[in-house]
């Protein structure tokens, strides 16, 4: 079985400043991570993926992710936020096989200027 | 390439009557697929998942006889609501995956459904 949680599902960033999501997870095989973006009324954009190989993925929109097994977490960073960038964040794990993705509940991101 | 799509993109019923979502592999063939339900301003929960010329498998809690998945192709599943009523308004997303790597979804864009 496996479980997502995503610290704040809030977070508020100045333009230009750096961008930090937090995902945590439980997972009883070694996981397969995921973090998506969802703007509004629209279907999932998978932002990067760690499959087992580089612990540090790199993904679309200048977006990365650190996989740390001891800490059992995948953090989304991104140097410089951009207002592009606001939307809802979704981490997930799947356990491999034909199991379907588990959801963290959701960071919404939000850009000042 | 791995594109998805849905369709209807809305749609508005009336309590008691059923509608049918298609999700479509439209560039890989999809060995699985998987549906997902969305309550507004809420994270995806996996309702079923399905494989081509099988029954779909469902998750604990999802009602199979209100809910109808049909994988009757590689690249065309449906989901049917039958007997709609407002508690089954939500955002139903739909993603597929190909042999070999069914940790790798690819999602379709969502069907809003709204019972009134």
């Amino acid at each position: 079985a496996q479980s997502v949680t995503q610290l704040g599902s809030h977070v508020s960033v100045s333009e230009g400043a750096l961008v930090l999501l937090r995902c945590n997870y439980s997972s009883s095989v070694p996981p397969y991570l995921f973090w998506y973006v969802q703007y509004p009324n629209q279907g999932l954009q998978l932002l990067l993926k760690y499959t087992s190989a580089a612990t540090l993925v790199k993904g679309i929109n200048g977006f990365e992710a650190e996989f740390k097994k001891s800490e059992t977490s995948f953090h989304l960073t991104k140097p410089s936020a951009h207002m592009s960038d606001a939307a809802e964040y979704f981490c997930a794990v799947s356990g491999g096989g034909a199991d379907g993705l588990t959801f963290g509940k959701g960071t919404h991101l939000i850009i000042q200027p | 390439g791995a594109v998805v799509s849905q369709h209807p993109s809305w749609v508005i019923c009336k309590s008691g009557t059923s509608v049918k979502i298609e999700c479509r592999s439209l560039d890989f063939q999809a060995t699985t697929m998987f549906w997902y339900r969305q309550f507004p301003k809420q994270s995806l929960m996996l309702m079923a998942t399905s494989n081509e010329g099988s029954k779909a498998t469902y998750e604990q809690g999802v009602e199979k006889d209100k809910f109808l998945i049909n994988h009757a192709s590689l690249t065309l599943s449906t989901l049917t609501v039958t007997s709609a009523h407002p508690e089954d308004s939500s955002f139903y997303i739909c993603s597929a995956s190909r042999s070999g790597k069914t940790y790798e979804q690819y999602f379709g864009p969502g069907t809003r459904l709204t019972v009134t």
